[in-house]
């Protein structure tokens, strides 16, 4: 398994402020992820958090209103940009270990969840 | 088509029932299949991983048809504490999730 820690772990926003996630994890990781995961929806992957490169963004997703870094191999950050009540989501970030028979198994951290206001 | 269909919910089950849920991918190329389950205002936790001979744990079975492209977990005896949504994960080149099902179980 893996721990995973996010904070903050909920926050109120005012619209058109902007919000940092930080994503620890207990060791050493290539890749993180980030995905969203809005009210009643399915969880959707907004980027690849590269160590020692940019972020690698899915389609629907653009740098300059999620930026994001990943300044070493154990950790992370996501920013939420010029914030509407649009953006009022869970924000999870996540990483993948390998598991015994199946491949690489995806492991969450325990979920920021961001109102917009 | 959605990439990965979840039977729509809720399934609203009393205890000791058996309740069963599927969920069709359409890429045949996909290559891992997983059951995560989420609980309310949590984060989703991998419940179990699904082979291609199906596998059981405990009170759960999941099983693949790779032919007609679904999965299914079957839950048997449910308890109190199963209530909580069920996710589909398809892997292959992407990972896709299901929009999950939605499970009550009932004293």
């Amino acid at each position: 398994s893996a721990v995973i820690s996010q904070k903050p772990s909920r926050d109120i926003c005012q619209r058109g402020t902007s919000l940092t996630i930080q994503c620890q994890v207990d060791s050493q990781v290539t890749m993180m992820f980030w995905y969203r995961q809005q009210p009643g929806q399915s969880l959707t992957l907004i980027a690849t958090a590269n160590q020692g490169s940019e972020a690698t963004y899915e389609s629907g997703f653009v740098i300059d209103k999620f930026p994001i870094s990943r300044p070493n191999l154990t950790f992370s950050t996501l920013t939420v940009s010029n914030m509407s009540p649009e953006d009022s989501s869970i924000y999870l970030c996540s990483v993948e270990r390998q598991g015994a028979n199946s491949g690489n198994t995806i492991y969450f951290g325990e979920g920021s969840w961001l109102t917009v206001v | 088509r959605k990439e990965v269909e979840q039977d729509p919910g809720p399934f609203n089950v009393p205890e000791g029932a058996t309740v069963a849920f599927n969920c069709t991918y359409s890429n045949s190329a996909s290559q891992s299949f997983f059951w995560y389950r989420q609980d309310c205002r949590k984060e989703p936790k991998l419940l179990m991983s699904v082979y291609s001979s199906g596998n059981e744990d405990g009170r759960f079975t999941a099983q693949l048809n790779r032919a007609s492209q679904y999965i299914s977990l079957l839950i048997r005896d449910s308890k109190l504490s199963d209530s909580a949504t069920y996710l589909c994960v398809v892997r292959g080149f992407k990972t896709i999730f299901g929009a999950g099902t939605r499970l009550f179980v009932k004293a």
